[in-house]
């Protein structure tokens, strides 16, 4: 399967725990994108790279939020001192141009 | 910045109907993307239909045909021959498009639930 992989699927975390997520996007893709998305409601966006360099970073990725994307192939994504707040879908995409989205990795922080 | 809203939260439709959902949008800008997603009940995010703004004519996809309005800043999805896996959330999403600096952040709408029933 060649389309864009995330890990893990689930990850359920106390309060208070760092947690951090992987994308693996398409191979030839240049640009990476996470998302997040809380139950029933669209995908926001949170910050995006092309090839290593993050180019732009929502108002919602809050100092606890850091992601790279080293060598411009995988990403992470990494949440410190994680909160309820942060209970949610991240979901990853990748492009260049049309966005393919991974199958998200679902937290849950207790 | 640019909004997005689907006013349907929740459609349902008889197999083999049409049914269309709508989306509308607002934006400054004058070059740009709109995107129609399905996200099927725990599975991920695909991407149904694009439409180019400058382009006046309609998108087609087989049974999946939009309905682009610019000036009244519309985009709705008419899925004809509805069927069981249709069966969806339907996400509408807006992304400007920068020339040669293609690509940026989609913008979603809230979504519509649509229920397929045989």
């Amino acid at each position: 399967d060649t389309g864009v992989s995330q890990d893990p699927r689930h990850k359920i975390t106390k309060r208070g725990q760092n947690v951090t997520f992987r994308c693996d996007p398409i191979s030839e893709h240049n640009r990476l994108y996470w998302y997040r998305q809380t139950l029933g409601q669209g995908p926001e966006f949170l910050t995006y790279f092309q090839n290593e360099a993050q180019l732009e970073k929502s108002r919602l990725l809050s100092d606890r939020f850091s992601a790279e994307r080293p060598k411009g192939s995988f990403s992470t994504l990494e949440i410190q001192r994680t909160e309820q707040g942060d209970s949610a879908m991240y979901l990853c995409a990748s492009s260049p141009e049309k966005q393919f989205f991974g199958p998200g990795t679902r937290l849950t922080v207790l | 910045a640019q909004t997005v809203t689907q006013s349907q939260p929740e459609m349902s439709v008889q197999e083999a109907e049409t049914v269309t959902l709508s989306c509308t949008y607002d934006t400054s800008e004058n070059n740009y993307y709109l995107f129609w997603y399905k996200q099927p009940p725990s599975r991920q995010m695909i991407l149904v239909i694009r439409q180019e703004a400058y382009k006046q004519q309609n998108a087609t996809e087989n049974r999946f045909s939009v309905n682009f309005q610019k000036a009244a800043k519309s985009f709705s999805l008419k899925i004809s021959d509805s069927q069981l896996g249709d069966t969806a959330m339907y996400f509408c999403a807006f992304m400007k498009h920068d020339g040669d600096n293609a690509g940026n952040m989609l913008t979603f709408g809230g979504g519509t639930r649509l229920m397929v029933k045989p």
